[in-house]
């Protein structure tokens, strides 16, 4: 079974700019969830979207939005990027059983200049 | 913030067991307890998971005592792949706002 696939793995941005990642989940895996992680703030919860609804949200502000396809495959999306949003963008994916466990992708390294 | 609390660094001998434990003094009946870890630039990965009964896969044994306040991973054989952040999250389901801590850094020394 293949894993969860995140693109681009690699991404140099400058402020200002806004950028498009990609997650596409385990098949048969209908939640999706995103996360950013910082050496100074750690792994932080951004949103969940299941069934292409978004079920939960983090504390981000709205520049950080997000969308999920009728294949479950999710983008997220940052806007008018600052310095402080270069981060290890992780997307986690679920089969939609509550107790299962999530499935973490490589993540995308987002560098803004 | 975080409902667990762990400490930030332990050392374990390649071939001993290592045990990493985890508070969580605040866990409401119908939460779990789960354990993942991070290799350096890698996603998280899944361990294992639990509600109250003491849980073993291949990976790893949870202890969770019977109040439930506190928990052990057990890595019966520690090698020098183990070496990673382990992380412990309380939740009632694994995807609702899933809250990290900062974790574990477990060394594994040759």
């Amino acid at each position: 079974k293949a894993g969860v696939t995140q693109t681009p793995r690699y991404l140099i941005k400058t402020r200002g700019q806004q950028v498009t990642l990609s997650c596409s989940p385990i098949s048969g895996h209908r939640s999706v969830s995103w996360y950013q992680q910082t050496p100074g703030q750690g792994l932080q919860f951004l949103f969940e979207y299941f069934s292409e609804t978004q079920r939960n949200k983090g504390n981000f502000p709205g520049r950080f939005s997000g969308r999920q396809f009728s294949n479950s495959r999710s983008e997220m999306n940052v806007s008018t990027l600052e310095l402080g949003d270069s981060a290890l963008y992780l997307c986690a994916t679920h089969p939609g059983l509550s107790a299962a466990e999530q499935f973490f992708g490589p993540g995308t390294r987002l560098t803004v200049l | 913030d975080a409902k667990t609390t762990q400490p930030p660094s332990m050392d374990c001998a390649e071939g001993r067991a290592a045990n990493l434990p985890c508070n969580h003094s605040t866990i409401s009946g119908n939460e779990y307890v789960y354990w993942y870890r991070q290799i350096h630039s890698q996603g998280p990965q899944y361990i294992i998971h639990g509600l109250k009964n003491n849980e073993t896969n291949e990976m790893a044994s949870l202890i969770i005592t019977e109040d439930r306040k506190s928990s052990t991973l057990i890595l019966p054989h520690a090698t020098l792949r183990d070496t990673a952040v382990y992380y412990c999250i309380v939740t009632e389901t694994s995807y609702d706002k899933v809250i990290f801590g900062p974790g574990t850094s477990l060394s594994v020394i040759p």
